[in-house]
């Protein structure tokens, strides 16, 4: 529901940067997290916005533009560990309590040597 | 660092048979949530819980999903009759309430599979 949309893959190399797209419906828009998923492990938050603009944290960056229902998620200088599928998740206050997640299907990132 | 544990790691069943997944939640959180990830779909929300009370469900969580926390640390998921399509991966979260966001945390998840 809520037509997240992500790219299903993308590829990159080691060092360089990578720009993961997440498009959603804008009506009800609450918030917006990103987190990572190692394959057969559990979701890791890494980021979180609810106004317009850019949150840096290290090699991890998250922007959003509400009025467009865009996010993107930008990692810098990739290392191999980084390979990984990447959630894209939003909260809607259609009713929702507690901070419902709605979840894209995921960008699964393959980084090479 | 505080972490979400749910246990068992994996469980194997047969169809119509309970099964009970347990989670402990991170010990200063109040907010517990279930999601469950069937093998290359995305997660999907199943229920939210706050002052031992049901606060949203989907409408996947239907009559044969319940919820308990049973004691001040548990907080458990039972499937009362499993059927084939609730083979998945159920991530237990919790979340504290930070200036009006709900920060959700994923346990490691538990493997159901339904034979």
């Amino acid at each position: 529901g809520q037509n997240i949309d992500q790219p299903t893959e993308m590829t990159a190399t080691e060092g360089a940067i990578v720009q993961i797209n997440c498009t959603y419906q804008t009506s009800g828009f609450n918030g917006l997290f990103w987190y990572q998923q190692h394959a057969g492990e559990a979701p890791t938050f890494l980021s979180y916005n609810v106004l317009d603009g850019l949150e840096e944290k290290g090699r991890f960056s998250s922007f959003l533009s509400r009025s467009k229902g865009y996010s993107y998620l930008l990692l810098k200088e990739l290392q191999m560990k980084d390979s990984a599928s990447y959630l894209c998740a939003c909260y809607f206050d259609r009713g929702s309590t507690l901070g419902r997640l709605y979840f894209g299907r995921g960008t699964q990132l393959t980084v090479w040597p | 660092e505080p972490e979400v544990t749910q246990t068992p790691s994996h469980q194997v069943t047969q169809m119509g048979q309970e099964v009970i997944l347990r989670c402990v939640p991170i010990s200063n959180h109040l907010y517990f949530y279930w999601y469950r990830q069937i093998l290359g779909q995305k997660v999907e929300f199943l229920v939210s819980f706050y002052n031992n009370e049901i606060s949203e469900k989907s409408e996947i969580f239907d009559d044969q999903f319940s919820v308990e926390r049973p004691d001040g640390s548990n907080f458990t998921l039972k499937i009362r009759s499993t059927k084939l399509e609730d083979s998945a991966m159920y991530f237990c979260a919790s979340s504290e309430r930070l200036r009006g966001v709900y920060t959700q945390y994923f346990g490691p998840g538990t493997r159901l599979t339904v034979l």
